[in-house]
């Protein structure tokens, strides 16, 4: 099984619906972050979370909003999807100290008509 | 600010040809360095690391030495395969924060 996993995997919605992606980690560890990348842009922060009682706004989290759940769930919803939205999310997690690697989900490809 | 410059892609080469990546950062003190890859389909993961001045990390035949004189994390392969073909980033952490900061991301194709 995978150690951070996304659902869905794809999703077409349409303009004004709410979503949710959720993400679930198996690794044990505190920190949490959800990304979105685009083509060209690289991956650009959404919120990140250090723990359960901890949510922080990333460089875009405009039209977005989480819950963390538990420490092993992190969820990413977009409460009125506009089309703009349209990305492919991932989720990500890491160890407490600052210099560790992050390890990814295999993402959420979201469309938005 | 902090930042990641990374070449732009997308790059095509043969298979066994030689592979560079260029990748410089810009850093307030003395990040740790990484190489991220994208298979298609897939988040990404970890390549390789480095941690501090002259560190070479490696992994899978790549390899990329940090050097702190000319703020760069040049990603390297001697004969790169059809199987290399993914998306690359170069990212830094571990400014006494939390925060990764990713490149953009080079797109390597590799023809058999």
């Amino acid at each position: 099984d995978a150690d951070v996993t996304q659902t869905p995997r794809n999703r077409i919605t349409k303009t004004g619906k709410r979503i949710m992606l959720e993400c679930s980690q198996t690794k044990g560890h505190d920190r949490m972050y959800w990304y979105r990348q685009d083509p060209g842009l690289g991956l650009r922060l959404i919120y990140y979370s250090f723990d359960v009682k901890d949510i922080n706004k990333g460089e875009i989290s405009d039209g977005y909003s989480v819950s963390r759940q538990a420490q092993a769930k992190f969820s990413l919803s977009l409460e009125s999807a506009i089309p703009n939205q349209t990305a492919l999310y991932f989720c990500a997690t890491s160890d407490n100290t600052g210099d560790q690697p992050q390890h990814f989900g295999d993402g959420t490809r979201l469309s938005i008509l | 600010g902090n930042s990641v410059t990374q070449m732009e892609g997308p790059v095509t080469l043969s298979e066994e040809a030689f592979l560079t990546i260029n990748c410089t950062y810009t850093a307030t003190g003395y990040p740790s360095l990484f190489w991220y890859v994208q298979y298609p389909g897939e988040g990404l993961q970890l390549l390789l690391k480095a941690t501090k001045a002259d560190d070479k990390g490696s992994n899978k035949g790549f390899e990329a030495t940090y050097r702190k004189e000319t703020t760069s994390f040049h990603l390297e392969k001697g004969s790169v395969q059809v199987s290399d073909s993914a998306v690359y980033f170069c990212a830094l952490s571990g400014l006494g924060g939390f925060k990764t900061i990713f490149g953009a991301g080079t797109r390597l194709f590799v023809k058999a």
